[in-house]
């Protein structure tokens, strides 16, 4: 079965550092892979995606993502973390259905609060 | 350049009553999403809609809820006698057409309340 997991529910780090949050995933074949951020009362917006070839993709706000095949992980870092960086982060994957289209699954996300 | 508009941003109704909660998706994407969200919890697909398929209703807890596009413009999503348990954010989102490497846009949900 398809799924995707998120290990960490709550991560802290202090302004400045580094951060890395992970994700691990089920699928059989060559995943679409996604992370998105929510912000407190809003909805997801997309960070960055991985579709194929180079492993290591960079997205908005700084943050970049690296496809691991053989440890199914797709984790998200950030080199330096901002205190706006605060919000929920999720994972998630595009599975094929049988009839060709796609259906997400989402991790149940990891919220990411920052000291100042 | 209108994002996925959604309303109400917020619903308070009392337990047994229905609710209607609509969504407007991206102009021009056929696939669209509504999923539910609980508190401190992530995102449960509810339904799926694509062109003129038939929807994937899948994910519809009970036959209390139910959803409607029509054509590829608006949606809406209706929870009939609602309980409790239904108190959620609920969020739908919109891509051009459903194919996996395209992400989704969301709107910033309906905050749900049953007393």
């Amino acid at each position: 079965a398809q799924s995707v997991t998120q290990p960490d529910i709550h991560i802290t780090v202090s302004e400045g550092a580094s951060l890395e949050l992970r994700c691990n995933y089920s699928y059989g074949a060559t995943p679409y892979l996604f992370w998105y951020v929510q912000s407190p009362g809003q909805g997801l917006q997309l960070l960055l995606k991985y579709f194929s070839g180079d492993t290591l993709v960079q997205g908005i706000k700084g943050f970049e993502a690296e496809f691991k095949r053989s440890q199914s992980s797709f984790n998200l870092r950030k080199p330096s973390v901002h205190w706006s960086d605060a919000a929920e982060y999720f994972c998630a994957v595009g599975a094929r259905r049988t009839s060709g289209t796609y259906k997400y699954i989402f991790g149940t996300g990891t919220r990411l609060k920052v000291l100042a | 350049g209108a994002g996925v508009s959604q309303s109400p941003s917020n619903k308070v109704t009392e337990k047994g009553k229905d609710v209607e909660l609509r969504c407007d998706p991206i102009s021009g994407h056929t696939a669209l999403y509504w999923y539910r969200q609980r508190l401190g919890q992530g995102l449960e697909f509810l339904i799926y809609f694509q062109g003129n398929s038939a929807p994937d209703k899948s994910g519809l807890p009970s036959d209390r809820f139910s959803a409607e596009r029509t054509g590829e413009s608006v949606s809406t999503l209706t929870i009939q006698r609602t309980q409790q348990e239904d108190s959620a954010v609920y969020l739908c989102a919109s891509s051009p057409d459903g194919i996996g490497n395209q992400p989704q846009h969301f709107g910033d949900g309906t905050r749900l309340s049953i007393l």
